[in-house]
């Protein structure tokens, strides 16, 4: 059972947008920043928004974050097909003093 | 270039131990805490440990304190986790990962670069 909650899964078809929900609580998201990482199959997961909304060097404005007390959301416009992979929101848990991950929201582009 | 390459995964039985290490290179590696993160097979990602830019403070998470152990060299740029005790749901695809900061924790709980993981079997 995950501290941050995510759906399971999302889909959308080839240049539509989507949206992965992150929902979590006072003591972690609504206290500090959250990262969201992209784990495409068989690899290792890759930084993609750190501190809510700003994209590491050569991520592509495609991708945007934002947060709204305890949630965040991570978007996606134009989607590829290349962009099917399994996304993750991060944060720190006050409470737990622990870093805490979110189950994993699986991306299909139908 | 960031490189972060993990190895010492292998299959080990119950109530032995494994040590991993994680090899890194492309940044001064002294000056950035250093996490490792595991993924069980088919699940999701689970912290395991982080430990700041000097070695001097440490991190755990209730399910391995007392059992794994972080550490790092700065003087051979390499990470180690030793894993003692080790159970059946230990088994997972263990990453090592490079912080954003010198310490690791509130406010800077990024993980910038990953290694590609090695895999830790713990079986009879």
């Amino acid at each position: 059972q995950s501290v941050l909650t995510q759906p399971p899964s999302v889909s959308a078809a080839p240049g539509q947008k989507v949206t992965i929900s992150c929902s979590g609580s006072s003591s972690n998201i609504g206290n500090t920043y959250v990262s969201w990482y992209q784990q495409l199959p068989g690899t290792a997961p890759k930084l993609l928004i750190h501190d809510n909304n700003k994209r590491p060097s050569g991520i592509p404005d495609r991708f945007s974050g934002s947060k709204s007390g305890t949630s965040a959301t991570l978007g996606i416009t134009g989607l590829q097909t290349g962009d099917e992979a399994d996304y993750y929101c991060v944060t720190w848990d006050s409470s737990l003093s622990a870093v805490v991950f979110g189950g994993g929201t699986k991306l299909t582009v139908l | 270039e960031v490189q972060l390459l993990e190895s010492g995964g292998g299959l080990e039985q119950p109530g032995r131990s494994l040590r991993l290490s994680c090899a890194a290179s492309g940044f001064s590696f002294s000056t950035y805490a250093l996490i490792w993160v595991r993924q069980a097979p088919g699940k999701g990602l689970e912290w395991v440990s982080a430990i700041s830019g000097s070695g001097g403070s440490t991190y755990y998470p209730d399910s391995v304190k007392g059992r794994f152990t972080i550490s790092r060299d700065n003087s051979k740029n390499t990470l180690y986790l030793q894993m003692n005790g080790l159970r059946a749901d230990d088994t997972a695809l263990y990453y090592c990962a490079k912080g954003n900061s010198f310490y690791y924790g509130p406010g800077s709980h990024t993980l910038d670069y990953w290694g590609q993981g090695t895999l830790v079997t713990v079986s009879s």
